[in-house]
């Protein structure tokens, strides 16, 4: 079972920040934050993991809480291109661990 | 450039007929991927390999076989295509089975007719 609960879908309008929440409340003081994204009929796409910092990076910011059960995904500058699926997942970086096990993800769709 | 590279994009086969799904890569990572996912599911993992060594899922049924004859290379076999396997298959790569980043390939969508 995914270990993440994420709203099922977003909408943004193009230019604005989009902000994508992510509860995981049951997270593990091992387990690291993923985030992924799969546009319409591509394979999913990596985009940024942390573990307690907040993490930057060219796609997108991570903020994860003080307490770490919760956590948000911002792309700053929301465009078209950004209208895609978004995956969190909580993963420990250990033996054993080596799939990612993927929840049902939240649709963010850019609007014009 | 492609750094995983699934062929066909799209397959069709008839129900019962054995179909090869395959997958290259140009990462020359150690572990190699296959996900299943049905429409408007999650990708679901199939089984994976480190190196040679195969790992299968517990509940991928034992229709679903695969073979990796080098580094580059993965397939996937699908015995006896039933209806209910059209889907898209996911190959992915990471370079550790422990690594942060896993590398999907654009995916084949196969349909059983």
């Amino acid at each position: 079972d995914a270990k993440t609960t994420q709203p099922p879908s977003m909408d943004c309008a193009e230019g604005r920040a989009a902000n994508l929440p992510c509860n995981h409340s049951t997270i593990s003081g091992n387990e690291y934050v993923y985030w992924y994204r799969q546009i319409h009929s591509q394979g999913p796409q990596y985009i940024i993991h942390g573990l307690k910092n907040n993490e930057t990076n060219e796609m997108a910011s991570l903020i994860i809480t003080e307490d770490r059960k919760s956590s948000t995904l911002i792309l700053p500058h929301a465009t078209l291109r950004d209208t895609a699926v978004y995956y969190c997942i909580v993963r420990e970086p250990g033996a054993g661990s080596y799939q990612l096990t993927f929840g049902k993800g939240t649709k963010l769709s850019v609007i014009p | 450039d492609a750094m995983v590279i699934q062929n066909p994009r799209y397959q069709v086969t008839q129900f019962g007929k054995p179909v090869t799904l395959s997958c290259s890569q140009t990462l020359n990572h150690n572990v190699m991927y296959w996900y299943q996912q049905k429409s408007s599911q999650a990708p679901k993992l199939l089984f994976h390999y480190y190196d040679k060594d195969f790992n299968n899922e517990a509940d991928t049924p034992d229709n679903f076989q695969s073979r990796r004859p080098n580094t580059s290379f993965c397939f996937l076999d699908i015995r006896s295509p039933g209806l209910g396997d059209a889907a898209m298959y996911l190959c992915a790569t990471s370079r550790e089975r422990v690594a942060t980043e896993a590398f999907f390939g654009q995916g084949t969508r196969l349909t059983v007719v």
